[in-house]
């Protein structure tokens, strides 16, 4: 199974920053790594797909790159309502596969 | 608008069965490759099954592999996940998602889960 390694598991953020976190995958995915965001007490929502792709209506402060086995997302000028749990997820093979994810909090 | 409503979630015993049911609407259900994800009391999320948009096949994590059947009813818009001899490890939300419309594994829509609790 590919494993999926986040960092960090959380992230001491304040509004307005620009913020990135990783995602690494234990082989090459060739680009095959969606982002989810999941709100308290909510169901994920899609980011981006193909690692670099954003999903229609998510707002364009978000960003994904990467290749390989290393991908990223941004954020740039964190809002209140971004804060949240962050996922990947590989898309390449099967079993799909999550990383434990990253938490924002508000400094 | 996408809808997806999961019902069926409870209290369970050890080694009991269960089947949650989710219910589709605002899109063509038999276009989409559907899956079940779940998610353990304050944990991440963990892929659970799939099944393609005609019901011809379907995939399972290992560790549910021969107990839980994923299945699908076109004419009804309705997934099912049957889950036989529950373990406690199980526990989790259950939420239903929709695969990319393009087949991507990604997955573009999820229900509001449902809570499954496996305890005697």
């Amino acid at each position: 199974d590919i494993q999926m390694t986040q960092s960090p598991s959380s992230l001491s953020v304040s509004l307005g920053d620009n913020v990135t976190f990783t995602c690494e995958a234990s082989e090459n995915i060739y680009g095959f790594l969606a982002w989810y965001q999941q709100k308290l007490g909510k169901a994920p929502k899609l980011l981006i797909y193909g690692a670099t792709n954003l999903e229609d209506g998510v707002p364009t402060r978000f960003s994904g790159s990467g290749s390989w086995t290393n991908y990223s997302l941004t954020i740039s000028s964190l809002e209140p309502e971004d804060i949240a749990t962050y996922y990947c997820q590989n898309n390449h093979v099967y079993p799909l596969t999550f990383g434990s994810g990253t938490k924002l909090e508000i400094k | 608008e996408v809808q997806l409503v999961e019902s069926g979630g409870g209290l369970v015993q050890p080694g009991r069965s269960l089947k949650l049911s989710c219910a589709a609407s605002g899109f063509t259900f038999s276009d989409y490759n559907m899956a079940w994800v779940r998610q353990a009391p304050k944990k991440g999320l963990e892929w659970v099954a799939t099944i393609i948009y005609d019901g011809s096949r379907t995939y399972y994590r290992d560790s549910v592999k021969g107990r839980f059947t994923i299945s699908r009813d076109n004419a009804k818009s309705t997934l099912y996940l049957q889950m036989d001899s529950l373990r406690s490890e199980d526990t989790a939300t259950y939420y239903c998602a929709t695969h990319d419309v393009g087949f991507g594994d990604w997955f573009a829509y999820w229900g509001q889960g449902t809570l499954v609790t496996v305890s005697s």
